[in-house]
């Protein structure tokens, strides 16, 4: 079964860009996999950020932008500031009815 | 207001079957296009999608576990059930339900109820 891949750790300085991605152990991420985004601080649910690629969940702020790079999902973070310190979780829709949740980046502002 | 609240008990034994309540609002699972998910995260691991119910009653499953789940949903009460047979420790987790909107993300999130698997 193909496995969605993300950085288990990136770090990040205060105001600056990252951007973290969402690959395949086989083959490229296209927009026809629907990638969407999750934010996840200790202890709480999941708050979507980004869907279908790149549209914005309601409220997020526009620090936050999806896209494609290559062959992989992307999510790039503006400005980076310290409340972005947490987890963030990449899905891709595989077809078939079935979804797949990538490991997860733990993203540090330091 | 869209909401999700998932219940159910917090310990179970090894070999017992789960049953989790996920019960919503302000929504129809009978409107097309519209789906709920459940997710779950074991103790400091990655969150992990366990199949989902659809509003014409199409269910799917994770590959791994399909043998021992059973989504199934109650219009009437506005609730959606997963049922998991011969729970095992490895089997602790946080559980959340999830709605899918018709982007087929899961923009609506529950808080989550936690299962202990123990003797």
């Amino acid at each position: 079964q193909t496995a969605v891949t993300q950085e288990p750790s990136i770090s990040v300085s205060p105001g600056g860009t990252v951007t973290l991605t969402c690959g395949l152990s086989s083959g490229s991420v296209s927009t026809s996999y629907y990638p969407s985004w999750y934010q996840q601080t200790p202890g709480q649910a999941p708050r979507p950020l980004i869907y279908s690629t790149n549209s914005r969940s309601s409220g997020v702020p526009d620090r936050f932008s999806g896209s494609i790079l290559g062959n992989k999902a992307a999510l790039t973070i503006r400005g980076a500031q310290a409340d972005d310190e947490c987890d963030y979780y990449c899905v891709l829709y595989m077809g078939g009815g079935i979804s797949v949740f990538g490991g997860g980046t733990r993203l540090t502002v330091l | 207001q869209v909401t999700l609240k998932e219940s159910g008990p917090a310990l179970v034994k090894p070999t017992q079957t789960l049953t989790l309540t996920c019960t919503f609002s302000g929504f129809s699972l009978s409107t097309s296009g519209m789906r709920v998910s459940w997710i779950r995260q074991p103790p400091g691991k990655a969150l992990e999608w366990l199949g989902r119910i659809d509003w014409d009653d199409d269910k799917f499953y994770i590959t791994s576990l399909k043998t021992r789940l059973t989504i199934s949903k109650d219009t009437s009460k506005d609730q959606v059930l997963l049922t998991m047979t011969n729970m095992d420790p490895v089997d602790t987790a946080t559980y959340y339900c999830a709605r899918i909107n018709p982007h087929l993300y899961m923009d609506v999130w529950g808080k989550g109820t936690t299962v202990t698997v123990s003797s």
